[in-house]
């Protein structure tokens, strides 16, 4: 395993109400992102980090925001939560280097907006 | 602009035979090329990668992969499949000259073993 924990693992919600889902690691890499995936759409880029404080947008950023204050916490916030944010969140770090360098993802965060 | 298509939502292949899941992208420059599988409430897991060299890549669990620059393509392989091979299945790229952007992932394909 690449040493991420995300949390919460499971969580379900009102619309309205914000959340955020953490990702922890402890490799020290450089780069982290968050992904969402959903039947028929595979694995779509929200937001990534390249470092302390540099963020990034994905393809599918409205509606969230990130923080990264420190090197291994990337925290994902929906601001308010929608039905169509229902979804499974998977975070994933890389290290420093070129193109070649591999994604490791974690174990996924499972949100339920009703 | 990447972009990656896995032209079968769904693999279908009985225990013991060959099996093939196709991957075909675009990028600018040359591609590093990735695959991953996913087991039922887990996270993706890395299985290979194309960075450079033969074209012929070797993986996790007996699987490999073939780079192909006139087709653009990076098909998936085993020569016998078992059981415990049925999973989700994601193809991803950058290009070399992306610099460290974040992979691009395909939408997925599902094969099923069958005993």
């Amino acid at each position: 395993d690449a040493g991420i924990t995300q949390s919460p693992r499971h969580k379900v919600t009102e619309t309205g109400t914000p959340v955020t889902l953490r990702c922890h690691q402890t490799e020290n890499h450089r780069y982290m992102y968050w992904y969402r995936q959903d039947p028929g759409h595979g694995l779509r880029l929200i937001h990534y980090s390249y470092g302390v404080k540099d963020t990034d947008k994905g393809e599918v950023s409205d509606g969230y925001s990130v923080s990264r204050s420190k090197t291994e916490d990337f925290l994902l916030t929906l601001e308010s939560a929608t039905s169509s944010q229902t979804s499974v969140y998977f975070c994933a770090i890389s290290g420093q280097g070129d193109s070649g360098n591999t994604i490791y993802f974690g174990e996924g965060s499972w949100l339920t907006v009703v | 602009a990447q972009s990656v298509a896995q032209p079968e939502d769904q693999v279908n292949v009985a225990e013991g035979n060959p099996l093939t899941v196709k991957c075909t992208y675009s990028v600018s420059g040359n591609p590093y090329l990735f695959w991953y599988v996913q087991y039922p409430n887990r996270g993706l897991q890395f299985l290979l990668k194309y960075i450079t060299g033969d074209n012929l890549v070797k993986g996790s669990y007996g699987f490999e992969a073939e780079f192909n620059k006139s087709q653009t393509s990076f098909h998936l392989k085993k020569p016998s499949a078992l059981v415990s091979d049925s999973a989700l299945y994601f193809c991803a790229v950058r290009g070399t000259s992306s610099g460290n952007t974040p992979l691009v992932f395909g939408k997925g394909t599902r094969l099923s073993v069958i005993a």
